[in-house]
């Protein structure tokens, strides 16, 4: 059965430093969403494309964190710098249609900021 | 901006019983609502996805419902085993945006 792949699985680093994490969504799906949860919370949006386009980043904090998905397949989240606030599971999902069909999740990448 | 409650936040329930989830939530002009499983430090596994339209969903033990106009959704698990023990979110799609809003979960154990 096709997932969602993220790597790395687990990333430490420390404040200042730059971190990013990449994810492969399931193969044709065009949509593509990045998600933030903290620990004992639900997941926050922070960044959905359609294909290569940005549809929503509303929620993303754009002075320090950056995505792509330059062709239209996998996409990459970045941070510059973190913070220990940044300290979270990064999760990636994907769906077959804009308009609302099953997400399907990867594994996450667990981040913390010393 | 639409707000998802889920209640309670823990729930620890003896083998074999059976439970109710709540989820409720602000805005009922919802596109669609999901409910997920996440065990420990892993991603979300889909379990019922209920279009506006519709009143419930069922998937073995698991089903549930949708009621747009008061803002609820239950998660109904018939006979539960250890294996069930997750937390289970639930996400609404508005119509207007095409972000899910995901409430906070609850936590499930059930023992053995």
């Amino acid at each position: 059965e096709a997932e969602v792949a993220q790597s790395p699985r687990y990333k430490i680093t420390e404040k200042s430093q730059a971190v990013a994490f990449w994810c492969d969504p399931i193969s044709g799906h065009a949509t593509l969403y990045w998600y933030r949860q903290i620990l004992g919370q639900g997941p926050e949006l922070l960044v959905q494309f359609q294909d290569e386009s940005v549809v929503d980043d509303s929620q993303l904090p754009k002075d320090r964190f950056s995505a792509e998905r330059l062709k239209g397949v996998d996409s990459t989240l970045k941070i510059q710098p973190a913070e220990l606030g940044d300290s979270a599971m990064y999760l990636c999902a994907s769906s077959p249609l804009l308009a609302g069909e099953t997400q399907y999740f990867g594994p996450g990448t667990r981040l913390l900021v010393l | 901006k639409q707000e998802v409650t889920q209640i309670p936040a823990a729930l620890s329930v003896p083998e074999g019983e059976n439970l109710v989830l709540n989820c409720s939530f602000t805005d009922s002009a919802i596109y669609n609502l999901q409910w997920f499983r996440q065990d420990p430090g892993k991603g979300l596994t889909s379990l019922l996805l209920i279009q506006s339209s519709q009143r419930e969903q069922t998937s073995g033990r698991l089903n549930a419902s949708l009621d747009k106009s008061s803002g609820r959704s239950t998660l109904y698990i018939a006979a539960s085993q250890p294996g069930d023990s997750a937390t289970y979110l639930c996400a609404v799609r508005t119509n207007t945006g095409n972000q899910f809003y995901f409430g906070t979960g609850t936590s499930l154990t059930v023992i053995p």
